[in-house]
């Protein structure tokens, strides 16, 4: 079976930019998560959507934005972008309910300029 | 703001010894698992434990939380080079959204 898959791997912008990043889930898996990894940090959690409602955000400013398809899919949206959004940003699926593990995929390295 | 602080930071030691990493956390929590995280890539999630649970094994690994020092430690036995990896402790909290909460990690590195 795929794990997460997401895109793309890498990407380069510049300042005042936007991207939209994309994440596929595993088969199943009605729950997704975004998370940001700045280099030698852990993620940080930014999103989750479940049957494509938000269910919560970290403390991330509103130029983030996500969404949810019908299939799960999932799209993170980063506008006005900062050479601090440099990061890798990482989509994560779960079966629903508590004591789940969380499924990562491999993440987008984004760059800004 | 990360909830977790792993020590220590970097571990290097031999291939075949074992390694120990230790977490804690602040807040009150629904479980607490343990990622690696080979250079680039993403996280592979190892192991979950439960809060009430105080010992937990999978294959050379072992976990023990303790919620009354709000702390955890992970031990790899018999250590391998593929180890060589970032480890990060991660505790689960629900509120409404189901996120989990990384410590910064520790690097560990297996020499053979």
């Amino acid at each position: 079976d795929a794990g997460v898959t997401q895109s793309p791997t890498h990407l380069i912008k510049t300042r005042g930019q936007h991207v939209t990043l994309r994440c596929s889930p595993i088969s199943g898996h009605k729950s997704v998560s975004w998370y940001q990894q700045v280099l030698g940090q852990g993620p940080q959690f930014i999103f989750q959507y479940y049957e494509k409602e938000e269910r919560g955000r970290g403390n991330f400013p509103d130029r983030f934005s996500a969404r949810q398809f019908p299939n799960y899919s999932s799209e993170l949206n980063v506008n006005a972008l900062l050479l601090g959004d440099s990061a890798l940003y990482l989509c994560a699926s779960s079966l629903a309910g508590g004591h789940q593990p969380q499924h990562f995929g491999d993440g987008t390295r984004l760059s800004i300029l | 703001s990360q909830q977790g602080e792993e020590d220590p930071q970097a571990l290097s030691i031999q291939e075949g010894e074992n390694a120990t990493m230790n977490c804690s956390y602040k807040t009150s929590i629904n479980n607490l698992q343990w990622y690696r995280q080979n250079s680039g890539r993403g996280l592979v999630h190892l192991i979950l434990i439960r809060s009430n649970e105080r010992e937990k094994h999978s294959g050379r690994l072992r976990v023990t939380l303790d919620t009354s020092k709000k702390s955890s430690s992970l031990l790899i036995t018999a250590s391998r080079a593929a180890d060589t990896a970032s480890y990060f402790c991660a505790t689960e909290i629900i509120q409404g959204a189901q996120k989990l909460v990384f410590g910064q990690g520790t690097r560990l590195t297996i020499n053979p």
